[in-house]
């Protein structure tokens, strides 16, 4: 059973420009959430989507970021017009519909360089 | 806001030495998590923890939570090398729904020959 996948797994873009992070959670998984770390800090969490719907995006800047969990395919997370504060590592994790212990899976991340 | 502090934030201890890890929360809550990260990896759940005075163990590491002093502890027994890296505790505060993690700002554990 694959774990949460995550891609790329490093990007690299100039301020101004779009990033787009993927995440397809593990098989089973319907609960996919959303944490960004900045350096020498913990996970902070972003948002938490179920398929088409956004259940929880308090800890989403107002601005710039958006995110989706669509019917088909990896839930993405969009940043445009990026800037250097944006750097940082975005984790997803997932758990299962019956979410029991509501222990989170988390993939290997994405690392954001904002040139 | 739910706070989750940790201490230390930085740990140098020799092999074969013990130390413990605090975890400090705090509001309410019965559920907590222990994660493990690599430099420049993901999380590796280590405990789940979900009731007051739960403990679990696993190689040279104990976990336990106190959920009236809001206190979980992380233990090393015996520290080797292989368990250089920076841990975190995580907080689901109570409640239905409840599926936002807190995260402290982790111990970078360094352990020296």
């Amino acid at each position: 059973n694959a774990g949460v996948m995550q891609n790329p797994r490093h990007l690299v873009r100039r301020r101004g420009q779009e990033a787009r992070l993927r995440c397809s959670p593990m098989k089973g998984h319907s609960h996919v959430y959303w944490y960004r770390q900045l350096p020498e800090e913990g996970l902070k969490f972003m948002v938490y989507l179920q398929k088409e719907n956004i259940i929880d995006e308090s800890g989403m800047p107002k601005e710039r970021f958006s995110a989706e969990f669509p019917k088909e395919g990896p839930s993405i997370l969009r940043i445009q017009q990026v800037v250097r504060g944006d750097s940082a590592a975005y984790f997803c994790a997932s758990s299962p519909l019956d979410r029991g212990t509501y222990e989170q899976y988390f993939g290997p991340g994405t690392r954001l360089t904002v040139t | 806001e739910l706070k989750v502090e940790q201490n230390p934030l930085f740990l140098s201890m020799q092999e074969g030495k013990n130390y413990t890890i605090y975890c400090n929360y705090s509001t309410t809550s019965d559920r907590l998590y222990w994660y493990r990260q690599d430099p420049g990896k993901s999380l590796e759940s280590l405990f789940v923890l979900l009731s007051n005075g739960a403990v679990k163990q696993e190689g040279r590491l104990m976990a336990s939570l106190d959920t009236k002093a809001r206190l979980s502890t992380l233990h090393i027994t015996a520290a080797v090398h292989d368990l250089s890296a920076t841990y975190f505790c995580a907080v689901d505060p109570s409640g239905a729904g409840s599926y936002q993690l807190t995260f402290g700002k982790g111990t970078k554990l360094s352990v020296i020959p």
